[in-house]
């Protein structure tokens, strides 16, 4: 079993629409949760940064953090074609110096 | 530089061939990191600098693989032998620091990679 599951999708939705994209894990010392935005054949762009436990907005993209469940999310309202990309949800814990990263769900806002 | 910059972009190889691929990372930052991203995977961690010492080599994923760093600053990865599993994305990325990365105010970034095809 991976550390961190994501589902890989692909997923397809029309623009405006809210998306949710999720990842679970195993590893209760996790503490700090990423999630990056990979446009294709470029590299991953850190797109939100949250810390324990907790929800975060930033304009059109809340995270939130259950470690209760080890479970994340990222939503994204009113979508944009633009959006279209794979997000990667990524974590580490204290005192490490690797990321662990989710396989990546590819996304596609249909116009 | 204004970025972390990957060099080859592209590279086609014959399988038993060596290769290098270079990082250069964003000036200052001192830590520097290699991941893999096969196609369709999340990105596999391989190993990371603190300035010019690798710590923790323990994601190389064989002997063929090694990395060094010079200077505090351009890394290079070296593939002996290549076999087509090799194929892949190879990502540089570098942080201000190798403490609590991807943190508040240690954020990583990522090059463009350096696509690897070994035939």
């Amino acid at each position: 079993q991976k550390e961190v599951e994501q589902d890989p999708g692909p997923l397809s939705v029309p623009e405006g629409a809210i998306v949710s994209l999720n990842c679970t894990y195993s590893n209760s010392a996790f503490q700090y949760f990423m999630w990056y935005r990979q446009y294709s054949r470029k590299g991953p762009e850190l797109l939100m940064y949250t810390y324990s436990s907790g929800n975060k907005e930033d304009g059109r993209f809340t995270a939130q953090v259950d470690k209760s469940s080890k479970y994340i999310s990222l939503f994204i309202r009113d979508s944009q074609p633009s959006d279209s990309a794979t997000y990667l949800c990524a974590m580490t814990i204290q005192g490490a110096q690797k990321l662990v990263f989710g396989q990546g769900t590819r996304l596609t806002i249909n116009p | 530089g204004a970025g972390v910059s990957q060099s080859p972009s592209n590279k086609v190889t014959e399988k038993g061939k060596d290769v290098e691929l270079r990082c250069d990372p964003i000036s200052g930052h001192t830590a520097l990191y290699w991941y893999r991203q096969s196609l369709g995977q999340g990105l596999e961690f391989l190993i990371y600098f603190q300035g010019n010492s690798a710590p923790d080599k323990s994601g190389l994923p064989s002997d063929r693989f090694s990395a060094e760093r010079t200077g505090g600053s351009v890394s290079t990865l070296t593939i002996q032998r290549t076999q087509q599993e090799d194929s892949a994305v190879y990502l540089c990325a570098s942080s201000r620091s190798a403490i609590a990365p991807g943190g508040s105010g240690n954020t990583i970034y990522f090059g463009e990679g350096s696509w690897l095809t070994v035939v």
